[in-house]
């Protein structure tokens, strides 16, 4: 069965940079993309971006431009989110999803699990 | 960016009842190959968002045949025939057409 298993929380402080990992199982990993979005305290789904897992293209929301990266590592199935510059505003939690597009779906059908990221000095 | 809007915010529905939900795109999500690219998720206390409904009508698998989505263009309904207990969560729709994806702000449906 399809599963994306992320990393733990994490606690940064103003100005730092936070990794998550997200380890994708039961399915081809470079068949896909994956998705980043994340969810602040008592907020909505905010999108940030793609990384495409067979090439590392990525694509991102302005919003995050220029101090999000996604990669990915196909020997291991897993793909990165990192985020630097941390504030606040970034405390929340962030989770991939796989993107299915296979004929007649273009739609986030798996989601990890979430990883907390809070951001305090 | 599209505004995705949703209403009601709160939908509070007895068991065994039906419910229904909408959401209002601020453009067209209609693609040139036919396909709506909009989507139903549910998010319930504590768990990550779930898949229910994909290109605006189709059942995700394993999703109970009581949850239906329709409408095209910029309004889209989700409804459930009978709800159950274990329905409880928020309701986002989402939007893949254009970048940024974009998500409603949540409909909570709660038990009265």
């Amino acid at each position: 069965q399809v599963q994306l298993v992320q990393s733990g929380a994490e606690v940064k402080k103003p100005g730092a940079s936070v990794k998550i990992s997200c380890k994708a199982s039961g399915y081809t990993f470079t068949n896909y993309y994956l998705n980043w979005v994340r969810q602040a305290p008592g907020q909505s789904l905010e999108w940030m971006g793609w990384v495409n897992a067979a090439n590392g293209d990525t694509g991102y929301s302005l919003k995050f431009q220029g101090r999000v990266t996604f990669n990915r590592d196909t020997s291991a199935s897993t793909a990165f989110m990192e985020l630097s510059r941390l504030t606040s505003g970034d405390t929340a939690v962030y989770y991939c999803a796989r993107l299915n597009a296979e004929i007649r779906r273009y739609d986030l059908d798996y989601w990890g699990q979430g990883t907390l990221v809070t951001v305090s000095s | 960016d599209i505004v995705m809007t949703q209403s009601p915010l709160s939908l509070p529905v007895t068991p065994g009842e039906p419910a229904s939900m909408s959401c209002r795109s601020s453009q067209s999500l209609l693609h040139s190959n036919g396909d709506n690219y909009f989507h139903w998720y549910l998010q319930k206390p504590g768990q990550s968002p779930q898949l229910l409904i994909y290109l605006g009508s189709n059942r995700a698998s394993g999703v109970p045949d009581r949850f239906s989505g329709s409408g095209s263009g910029t309004d889209f309904t989700l409804k459930l025939s009978r709800v159950e207990a274990e329905d409880v969560g928020v309701y986002y729709c989402m939007q893949n057409l254009q970048t940024p994806n974009t998500f409603g702000q949540g409909t909570k449906l709660e038990i009265k």
